[in-house]
Order: structure tokens, then C-alpha cells, then sequence
């Protein structure tokens, strides 16, 4: 029961545009959602959080929108760079320390 | 070093071997976690330390896997008569304070069983 989803496996954008990564979830307890980025041979490095009592955080060219109804939320990098592509990663929390994590959307940008 | 440290890089095992997998968190980080990821899935949750207490083994697929940090900093994760199912990158990651899930991973192991 995958209980965070990445449905689109991968994206391209071209440099300089907008990089929209989308996540669904199913637990209604999930009351925080952290992004992650993944270069190769890396391990994932933390990009973004949001708390579920917040409908928007925003950090230099990452915005991250939550949408509770929908059980959706949203990355935006905007201007997309070169060194954005890697694998993305949502992520879900509730009251405890463990994450679940989505499958990843592997974001490339095209020069 | 400055980040989470894991040891080895690399494994492989031969189906039914014991494997141990080393994990240095970052320095005074209380916390503790393993993940092992599949193949192009995301990281799952294996279990968490608090300092040396065990909190969460939830995770944990089998009692083949078995996992200690006796002195709250340095953390083994053990798997005994690997399986070709086994094969995975177990990723560590630590933070610095209990109820932070900001965690900083390491780059992993990846285990291959043949």
C-alpha cells in the first residue's frame, strides 16, 4: 500500500523554466512533508519542508504548496537550473520520526 | 568527517552469508535512522535509534535483520543467511535533535546478493 505517490516517474523542463513535481497521499494523519533531492551515488540531502497547518513555504527558487483537501502537494523550482536535474523525493510524517517516502520523480534539465 | 559516513560502499554476498553494515552519524546527533531502498523505489523506513535506545523497529523485514548503536553514535545494521531479495542500498541518516525528521542521509551501501 504505497501511502505517498510520485505518479510521473520523470520530468523534463528546459532551462530557465518552471519544474512542477507532484506527490498524493492517502494517510490523513501525514501532518508534515519534506522534499528530498537525489544526485547518483548520493545519498538523498533535504530541500524543503512543509508543516500541514501551512498551505505554502517558500525558500529562494523552491516553493512547496500543500493542498490538505486534495491530499496533494506541489515542488516549484522556478528558474530551473542545470544542477537541479537528480531524482526528487516527497516524503510524509506524523508524530513520530520515520518518513515514507514516494518512488521519486527524476527532474532533467535541458540546457 | 562532516556528514553521515557509511561503510562499505559496496557488498557482495553470497546467498546465506552474514553481512554487517557500519553507519557514522554526524558528531552529538541524537538520533538515528536506516532505510533500505529498493531498486527504483524510494527509501523505506527500517528502523531509529535515540542516542543507544532502539525506539522503532517496525521496519525490520525479518528477524534476519538486526540492527545496534550500544554506544549512542556508531550504529551496525546486520542481516544473518542473506537473500537474493536482501539486495537493495541501505541509506543511514541522522539529526540532531528527537522530533527531527530533517534528517541528513549518507550515501549508502548497496548491497548485492548472488
Amino acid at each position: 500500500d504505497q501511502q505517498v505517490k510520485q505518479n510521473s516517474p520523470s520530468l523534463s523542463v528546459q532551462e530557465g523554466r518552471i519544474s512542477i513535481l507532484n506527490c498524493d497521499y492517502t494517510n490523513s494523519m501525514f501532518d508534515y512533508f519534506l522534499w528530498y533531492k537525489k544526485y547518483p551515488a548520493e545519498g538523498p540531502t533535504f530541500l524543503i519542508s512543509i508543516s500541514s497547518i501551512k498551505d505554502k513555504n517558500e525558500d529562494g527558487r523552491f516553493t512547496v504548496f500543500l493542498n490538505k483537501s486534495a491530499k496533494h502537494l506541489s515542488l516549484h523550482i522556478v528558474p530551473s537550473q542545470p544542477g537541479d536535474s537528480a531524482v526528487y523525493f516527497c516524503a510524509a510524517n506524523f508524530g513520530n520520526e520515520k518518513l515514507t517516502f514516494g518512488t521519486g520523480t527524476r527532474l532533467t534539465i535541458i540546457p | 568527517g562532516a556528514g553521515v559516513s557509511q561503510s562499505p560502499r559496496y557488498k557482495v554476498a553470497k546467498r546465506g552469508q552474514d553481512v554487517a553494515l557500519r553507519c557514522d552519524p554526524i558528531s552529538g546527533h541524537v538520533s538515528l535512522f536506516w532505510y533500505q531502498q529498493a531498486l527504483g523505489q524510494g527509501p523505506e523506513f527500517l528502523t531509529y535509534f535515540q542516542n543507544e535506545a532502539q525506539l522503532d523497529k517496525s521496519g525490520l523485514p525479518s528477524d534476519r535483520f538486526f540492527a545496534e548503536r550500544p554506544e549512542g553514535s556508531v550504529s551496525t545494521l546486520k542481516i544473518q543467511r542473506t537473500q537474493q531479495e536482501d539486495s537493495a542500498v541501505y541509506l543511514c541518516a541522522s539529526s540532531s535533535w528527537t522530533g527531527n525528521v530533517e534528517a541528513f542521509f549518507g550515501q549508502g551501501t548497496r548491497l548485492t546478493v548472488v
